[in-house]
């Protein structure tokens, strides 16, 4: 089983300010990574698919980046309403994983 | 618009027996595969198991293989999650997924059902 181990866990950050969201895998997982956001008491919601294709709706200050072992996942000029967990997850092979999280606390 | 409408919240108690549905529209439901997620309180999520309606083709994630059971019904867009026997371990809110492949994105998710198992 791939591992995703995200970085950080938590982070408090002020709006305007540049966030980025690291993910590491276990072993490759080529481009088969994707990104997504969970507010609370809310389905999580697909940002970037296959590391850096941004989905259709998603505001253009979200983007991604990497291949194989390590990704990225950046928000430009955070937004109050970015407050939520990210999570990372691979369907690179069987069975698919998510990170453990990383929660952004707005100041 | 793709909607994934899932059944309603669940109490049950140990051992007991539970099926969980997902009902989906606006795409056709029989060519994407639908997957299970869980996540238990305050934790990320776990994936769960995926199936393809259109021939039910069925992969589990190890840690969930004989412990749940993936089916799906083309003829009524829906797809489900059932346990035989409920554990308190079981609590935990589950998630159906719309994946646009068996190695795929999840690009629609459900609403999520609670399923509580309590004595």
């Amino acid at each position: 089983e791939i591992v995703l181990t995200q970085s950080p866990d938590f982070q408090s950050v002020t709006p305007k300010e540049k966030v980025t969201i690291t993910c590491r895998a276990s072993q490759s997982v080529g481009s088969s990574l994707h990104w997504y956001q969970q507010k609370p008491d809310q389905s999580p919601k697909l940002l970037i698919k296959y590391a850096s294709q941004s989905f259709s709706g998603v505001p253009s200050r979200f983007s991604g980046s990497g291949s194989g072992t390590d990704f990225t996942l950046t928000i430009n000029s955070l937004e109050a309403e970015d407050a939520a967990t990210y999570y990372c997850h691979q369907s690179s092979s069987l069975p698919h994983t998510f990170g453990q999280g990383t929660k952004l606390e707005i100041k | 618009e793709v909607q994934l409408v899932q059944s309603g919240a669940e109490v049950k108690k140990p051992g007991e027996s539970l099926k969980i549905s997902c009902q989906g529209s606006g795409y056709s439901f029989a060519n994407y595969w639908i997957g299970w997620v869980r996540q238990m309180p305050g934790e990320g999520p776990e994936w769960m198991g995926i199936i393809y309606p259109g021939d039910s083709d069925t992969r589990y994630s190890p840690s969930f293989q004989g412990q749940v059971t993936i089916s799906a019904d083309k003829s009524i867009s829906t797809a489900y999650l059932s346990w035989s026997s409920l554990k308190a371990s079981d609590t935990a809110m589950y998630y159906c997924a719309r994946q646009t492949g068996a190695s795929g994105t999840i690009d629609s998710w459900g609403q999520g059902t609670l399923v509580t198992v309590s004595s």
